[in-house]
């Protein structure tokens, strides 16, 4: 069964620090995979998303996610937290096919600390 | 565009108790999404529009909930009767397609229902 798991329910990171966010998926097919990020009292918005090419993708806000085939994961990483990086973090993963929705992992939720 | 647009923002009720939650899509979308998101189980797609027809309603928990689209710009997604267990936040999508890769889902803020 397709399904994706978020490992850390919550991380906090100091300021200025460097941030992974682990997900790992399990599909029976190539993936599409995706990064969400929900900021308090917003929508969920796209970060960035991968299908095949470079497995280092660059997103938006400064994030990067690195899709690794063999350990079927694919984590989000910014070089450097700002305190407006608070939010919780979606991974998910999606089909080729029209109509197949997104399954979602349960979220990291991110705290920054100064 | 001002996004997608849900109301209320907060919604409190009493058990049994009729609940109607509202979603205006981003102007130009043919397809909406309703989301149930809780601690359990994560985000959970209920049910999508494609031109406001209903496409696949699996997701629907149950009886209780109903949607409709009765145009372009609305949407309603309602509880009746509501249980403490439908206690959750509720989000409404829209996107141009239904490709997840190339047709970028929009999310609307969600409503937070509880229901005591």
């Amino acid at each position: 069964a397709q399904s994706v798991t978020q490992p850390d329910i919550h991380i906090t990171v100091s300021e200025g620090a460097s941030l992974e966010l682990r997900c790992n998926y399990s599909y029976g097919a190539t993936p599409y995979l995706f990064w969400y990020v929900q900021s308090p009292g917003q929508g969920l918005q796209l970060l960035l998303k991968y299908f095949s090419g470079d497995t280092l993708v660059q997103g938006i806000k400064g994030f990067e996610a690195e899709f690794k085939r063999s350990q079927s994961s694919f984590n989000l990483r910014k070089p450097s937290v700002h305190w407006s990086d608070a939010a919780e973090y979606f991974c998910a993963v999606g089909a080729a096919q029209a109509g197949t929705a997104l399954i979602f992992g349960k979220g990291t939720t991110l705290s920054v600390s100064s | 565009d001002a996004g997608v647009i849900q109301s209320p923002r907060h919604e409190v009720t009493e058990m049994g108790q009729e609940v109607t939650l509202r979603c205006k899509p981003i102007s130009g979308h043919d397809y909406l999404f309703w989301y149930r998101q809780t601690m359990m189980r994560g985000l959970e797609l209920l049910i999508y529009f494609n031109n406001n027809v209903p496409i696949d309603d699996s997701g629907m928990p149950e009886d209780r909930f109903s949607a409709k689209m009765p145009n372009a710009s609305f949407s309603t997604l309602k509880i009746q009767p509501s249980e403490p267990r439908d206690s959750a936040v509720y989000f409404c999508a829209s996107s141009s397609g239904f490709r997840v890769f190339t047709d970028t889902q929009y999310f609307g803020p969600g409503t937070r229902l509880t229901v005591l």
